[in-house]
């Protein structure tokens, strides 16, 4: 069974601060990492899609690293506005024998004030 | 709007009944999915479609029942539903199954009395 953690499980921020969260995941049988952001009312959106050990992915002021060997991966947003008020969610894709799929994590809720 | 549709948004239906949810995409792709997402729980892969045929059936019980017609169009036949099967149901889409970010729709919101 593949388990993906996510902390914190909520974050409140306000207008301006930087943020980071963290996705843990089982690194073997490890293939691609997932980062969905999901606002409320909305369906999930896809941030990113990461595979390499060490690779960086960068959308305006949102990034994420990804570590395949220790199984981890952070999320950072710079400067934060409430229209990145959401849920992030990180999903780890894993293949094992002749299945594939993604296994999600529970998200961090992150809330941003004026 | 991501090119994945679901209808109904929001259903409400008792044990005996049954009832169809309906995803449909229009970005060409060749992968569909179901997922369920519970209180307080991850989203959990329920079915998994490729070129219209099951590739994946997550330990999902009988009284869920899926059906690809085509690339374009999922269902998810209800068939004498529990209370504790109340969630939201999402249908996603993706090139592949091999690695592609995936496209959800906005959802069904179902309520089992």
């Amino acid at each position: 069974i593949l388990n993906v953690e996510q902390s914190p499980q909520s974050l409140h921020v306000q207008e301006g601060d930087s943020t980071n969260f963290t996705c843990s995941f089982p690194s073997s049988n490890f293939y691609a990492l997932h980062w969905y952001r999901w606002e409320t009312a909305k369906s999930p959106e896809a941030l990113f899609v990461m595979t390499l050990n060490g690779d960086e992915k960068k959308k305006g002021r949102i990034s994420a690293t990804l570590n395949t060997k220790e199984g981890y991966s952070y999320l950072y947003i710079k400067g934060s506005q409430p229209e990145d008020s959401a849920t992030y969610l990180c999903a780890s894709y894993d293949i094992t024998g002749t299945a594939s799929k993604l296994t999600f994590g529970t998200g961090t809720r992150l809330q941003v004030t004026l | 709007e991501t090119g994945v549709t679901q209808t109904p948004r929001h259903l409400v239906m008792g044990m005996t009944n049954k009832k169809s949810l309906k995803c449909e995409q229009h970005l060409g792709h060749n992968a569909m999915y179901w997922y369920k997402q519970s209180a307080k729980k991850p989203l959990e892969l329920m079915f998994v479609y490729s070129l219209e045929e099951r590739v994946e059936n997550n330990s999902v019980p009988s009284r869920f029942s899926p059906e690809c017609p085509n690339s374009s169009h999922l269902f998810l036949h209800l068939h004498t539903l529990q209370p504790e099967d109340s969630a939201l149901y999402l249908c996603a889409s993706s090139q592949t199954t091999q690695l592609d970010e995936q496209f959800f729709g906005p959802g069904t919101r179902l309520t089992v009395l």
